[in-house]
C-alpha cells in the first residue's frame, strides 16, 4: 500500500524550531518528487515547499522563504521540513504529498497524487 | 492571499448537478494544468482531477473538470450525500514560482 506518514509536530514557542519528517512506503521514493502543504485551522490549503527530482532544486512559498528548509534522504525513504524562527501564523496541519510533474514547451503540469494524514504544528507562548 | 478564486459555497439536492468555478490568471490557469482536490471533513485532501480533466483511478465519473482561458470548473453530476466536502482547485504559478490553491468551496447536499 502506498503510504506517507508525517511526524514531528507539536507545540513550540514563537521563534523556536521544529523538524517534520515524512516516511514513505509502498513505492520507490527516490523516483518521485515531494512537497509540503499546510492548512491553518479553519482555513484553506497553502503550498509550502517542493523539492525537484531532476536537479534537487527547491522552491518555497514566500511566507516561509528563508526560515524553512526542505530536504530528503532517499536511503531512509524520508522527506523533511526544518522550520526555524516559527511564528504564530505557521500554526497549521502540515501534510507531505507525492508530486507528479511534467513540463512541456508551453506548460507545467503539477499535482499531488498521494497525501499523508498530516501532523499538527502549534506555535504559541 | 490565494490567487485562485472560488465561490465559498455551493449546494444541491441529491441527484442534481453542481458546478464550482475557479478563476485565475495568465501565469497560472492560463499557462499550466489545473488539478482539483476533495477534502472530506476531518481528513486529508484527496486528488480528484488532474491535468485539467483527468480522473485518477477510483474517482467516479460523476466528477469532471474543464478549463477555458484563465478559468477552470469542476462539475459534480448526480450529487450524492458523500460528496459533501471542501473542494480546492490548484495550478502552478509561473510568476510566483510556486503552486497555488484556490480559496476553496464547501459543497452542501441539501
Amino acid at each position: 500500500e502506498v503510504q506517507l506518514v508525517e511526524s514531528g509536530g507539536g507545540l513550540v514557542q514563537p521563534g523556536g524550531s521544529l523538524r517534520l519528517s515524512c516516511a514513505a512506503s509502498g513505492f520507490t521514493f527516490s523516483s518521485y518528487e515531494m512537497n509540503w502543504v499546510r492548512q491553518a485551522p479553519g482555513k484553506g490549503l497553502q503550498w509550502v515547499s517542493y523539492i525537484r527530482l531532476s536537479d534537487n532544486s527547491v522552491y518555497y512559498a514566500d511566507p516561509v522563504k528563508g526560515r524553512f528548509t526542505i530536504s530528503r534522504d532517499n536511503a531512509k525513504n524520508s522527506l523533511y521540513l526544518q522550520m526555524n524562527s516559527l511564528r504564530a501564523e505557521d500554526t497549521a496541519v502540515y501534510y507531505c504529498a507525492r508530486v507528479r510533474s511534467m513540463s512541456t514547451e508551453s506548460s507545467f503540469n503539477y499535482y499531488m497524487d498521494v497525501w499523508g494524514k498530516g501532523t499538527t504544528v502549534t506555535v504559541s507562548s | 492571499q490565494s490567487v485562485l478564486t472560488q465561490p465559498p459555497s455551493a449546494s444541491g439536492t441529491p441527484g442534481q448537478r453542481v458546478t464550482i468555478s475557479c478563476s485565475g490568471g495568465s501565469s497560472n490557469i492560463g499557462s499550466n494544468s489545473v488539478s482539483w482536490y476533495q477534502q472530506l471533513p476531518r481528513t486529508a485532501p484527496k486528488l480528484l482531477i488532474y491535468t485539467d480533466n483527468q480522473r485518477p483511478s477510483g474517482v467516479p465519473d460523476r466528477f469532471s473538470g474543464s478549463t477555458s482561458g484563465t478559468s477552470a470548473s469542476l462539475a459534480i453530476s448526480g450529487l450524492q450525500s458523500e460528496d459533501e466536502a471542501d473542494y480546492f482547485c490548484a495550478a502552478w504559478d509561473d510568476r510566483l514560482h510556486g503552486y497555488v490553491f484556490g480559496t476553496g468551496t464547501k459543497v452542501t447536499v441539501l
